[in-house]
């Protein structure tokens, strides 16, 4: 397995412009996890799903952020308009039920100018 | 990705040494515990867990020691070597398979 596959790796953006991240997590694992990680704050969980469906999204910033996950092997985090401040590294994981760690791809580094 | 960089607690070890890097959780229903290594322009990779019931388990010149009367968890590396520099993560499981991460500490190796 190619591992946990996101996309793109580099955006950068100007500010008040939509943008959407990408993932496709490890064939046959059920739970999907957006984290944002930044020097201030380290590693955050945005938003996870189990089996496509979003579990808690209680670490989303604001309503400027989304994330959907269609079917099992995609997943988008979208973020509209942009700021600034959300300027960071976007990871998303994957893991299987009974499975004690998440498997993470390697990032969308995201600057919003 | 970039790991947390200035403000993370940082740890210097002698290249052959054993290193300790040491954690705090908050959540006494979590069911694991997992260290994570962070290199630089990659995603946190999974290095060992430990179960809850369990103050110990061995990998490969990795040991995990886990005490939940005060909530502390810690990562020895033997005789470290020079690709062990990393930002190291603690991170917790709770219900639904939700990782909680911690700060996370720089291991510097020194030649």
């Amino acid at each position: 397995d190619a591992g946990v596959i996101q996309s793109p790796r580099h955006e950068v953006t100007e500010m008040g412009q939509e943008v959407t991240l990408r993932c496709k997590p490890i064939s046959g694992h059920d739970y999907l996890f957006w984290y944002r990680q930044t020097m201030m704050r380290g590693l955050e969980l945005l938003i996870y799903f189990n089996n496509n469906v979003p579990i808690d999204d209680s670490g989303m910033p604001e309503d400027r952020f989304s994330a959907k996950m269609p079917n099992a092997s995609f997943s988008t985090l979208k973020i509209q308009p942009s700021e600034p401040r959300d300027s960071a590294v976007y990871f998303c994981a994957s893991s299987s039920q009974g499975g004690t760690g998440a498997f993470f791809g390697q990032g969308t580094r995201l600057t919003v100018v | 990705g970039e790991s947390v960089g200035l403000h993370l607690p940082t740890l210097s070890v002698q290249e052959g040494d054993n290193s300790i890097i040491n954690c705090a959780y908050s959540n006494s229903a979590s069911d694991y515990f997992i260290w994570y290594k962070q290199e630089s322009g990659k995603g946190p990779q999974f290095i060992i867990d430990i179960r809850s019931n369990m103050d110990k388990r061995q990998g490969q010149r990795v040991t995990v020691l886990l005490n939940k009367t005060v909530k502390h968890l810690s990562l020895q590396i033997a005789a470290t070597q020079p690709g062990d520099s990393a930002v190291y993560f603690c991170a917790e499981k709770a219900a639904g398979n939700k990782l909680t991460f911690g700060g996370g500490t720089r291991v510097l190796v020194k030649p």
